[in-house]
């Protein structure tokens, strides 16, 4: 079986600032992890993901994220945060064994005050 | 249009009505989704389409019930709802490469269909 969980359910966070949005995870083959969005009333918007090679992967609005095998850990990271990127977060998981369906964390609300 | 349609935005239904939620998607893919958004509640597959057979079904009630015309149009059809059914419904879409079922696409979502049971 496979699961994400998210520790935190809000992160808050000055403009200008850091953020880490946490998402670890439980897979029983080797994993693919994702990142997505979501703004009020819209659906998902892909960030990022991890399949294979390079822990550190780049994605979209200056978003990235680490993979860490031996903590299963895929945090979320951006140096400088915008107020625009307040937004609820959801990490996913499958795993390489031919299941098809995503499995999604229960989602991080990050809130950029100015 | 570009990405992944969805209509009605927002539908209210009575427990014995009958509706269809439809789902489009302009990318090219070959495998359609529908997820299920409830308050507080992580989100849920109920069906994997891919190449227009149905692979994955994930216990879902039978008042739910999914057809893939073609691998552009995916319908998530509704007869005697409950209203503990009221939620948002994501479709999502992605294209499955040569590794099939092993490979590690990326599942772009709609806007989804906010729907209230009454």
């Amino acid at each position: 079986a496979q699961s994400v969980a998210q520790p935190e359910d809000q992160v808050n966070v000055a403009e200008g600032n850091p953020l880490t949005v946490k998402c670890t995870y439980s897979v029983s083959g080797n994993p693919y992890l994702f990142w997505y969005v979501q703004y009020p009333n819209r659906g998902l918007q892909f960030l990022l993901k991890y399949i294979t090679g390079d822990n550190l992967v780049k994605g979209s609005y200056g978003f990235e994220a680490e993979f860490n095998k031996s903590q299963t850990s895929f945090h979320l990271k951006k140096p400088s945060a915008l107020v625009s990127d307040s937004a609820l977060y959801f990490c996913a998981v499958r795993d390489d064994t031919g299941r098809r369906a995503l499995t999604f964390g229960s989602g991080t609300r990050l809130q950029v005050q100015p | 249009e570009t990405g992944v349609t969805q209509t009605p935005r927002h539908l209210v239904m009575g427990m014995t009505n009958k509706k269809s939620l439809k789902c489009e998607q302009h990318l090219g893919h070959n495998a359609m989704y529908w997820y299920k958004q409830s308050a507080k509640k992580p989100l849920e597959l109920m069906f994997v389409y891919s190449l227009e057979e149905r692979v994955e079904n994930n216990s879902v009630p039978s008042r739910f019930s999914p057809e893939c015309p073609n691998s552009s149009h995916l319908f998530l059809h509704l007869h005697t709802l409950q209203p503990e059914d009221s939620a948002l419904y994501l479709c999502a879409s992605s294209q499955v490469l040569s590794g099939g079922r092993f490979s590690p696409d990326t599942q772009y979502f709609g806007p989804g269909t906010r729907l209230t049971v009454l």
